[in-house]
């Protein structure tokens, strides 16, 4: 079964720490994998993209990795600012049927 | 910038009420999405549509239907609403048939039924 599985769950850090939320997936074939900020009441807005063949992919403070053998996905938030509080959602793309598998998302908290 | 935008923020309706969502998007895409969101749950799909009075049936369609008469507006349907259907209401849109992942999101309908 096509699933996206992401953690933490939730996660509060102090306004300037780094943080690093994860996110597993066993769609298959695989396509490419996509982060999500979603702030609260709003519609989620897209990262990064990578494909098979990326590894890592920078967006200013946000860097996704991908591990394509262990189909794990990170995404890594530096100096955080309280405007990085918002819902992160990894979503992947099955290279069939137009497919998108969405995690449930990490809710992120930063605090001064 | 892709703009997709839905007709209500927020919405409050009774059980047995017909409830209309409506979605637009300005820049001429062929797909367009709704999906539900639920805490603790990912985005799931209702139903989507790639051309003009096409639909096509998502992961969870019971208790609604869609319409799809523009090129540019996609209205989910809910013909008798129940609490069930209490959720946050997204629509999304892509620029052609083989781009179903860059999906661009609308800021999402908060719909109550009482």
């Amino acid at each position: 079964k096509n699933q996206v599985e992401q953690s933490p769950q939730s996660l509060i850090i102090l306004e300037g720490k780094n943080c690093t939320l994860q996110c597993n997936y066993t769609v298959s074939p695989f396509s490419n994998l996509r982060w999500y900020k979603q702030d609260t009441g709003r519609g989620p807005v897209s990262l990064t993209i990578m494909t098979f063949s990326e590894n890592t992919k920078s967006n200013g403070r946000y860097t996704a990795t991908l591990d394509a053998d262990t189909k794990q996905s990170s995404l890594h938030i530096t100096a955080s600012q309280l405007s990085d509080s918002a819902s992160y959602i990894c979503v992947v793309s099955a290279s069939y049927g137009n497919k998108l598998v969405f995690g449930a998302g990490t809710i992120l908290r930063v605090k001064s | 910038d892709v703009k997709v935008t839905q007709s209500s923020r927020y919405l409050v309706k009774r059980t047995g009420e017909k409830v209309f969502l409506e979605c637009v998007q300005d820049m001429d895409h062929e797909n367009m999405f709704w999906y539900r969101q639920d805490p603790g749950l990912g985005l799931r799909l209702i139903y989507f549509s790639y051309d003009v009075k096409m639909k096509e049936k998502g992961d969870i369609p019971e208790g609604y239907s869609v319409s799809r008469e523009k090129k540019e507006r996609f209205s989910l349907i809910l013909e008798s609403a129940s609490t069930n259907q209490t959720s946050m209401y997204l629509c999304a849109s892509s620029p052609s048939r083989r781009s179903y992942n860059e999906q661009f999101f609308g800021p999402g309908t908060r719909l109550t039924v009482l």
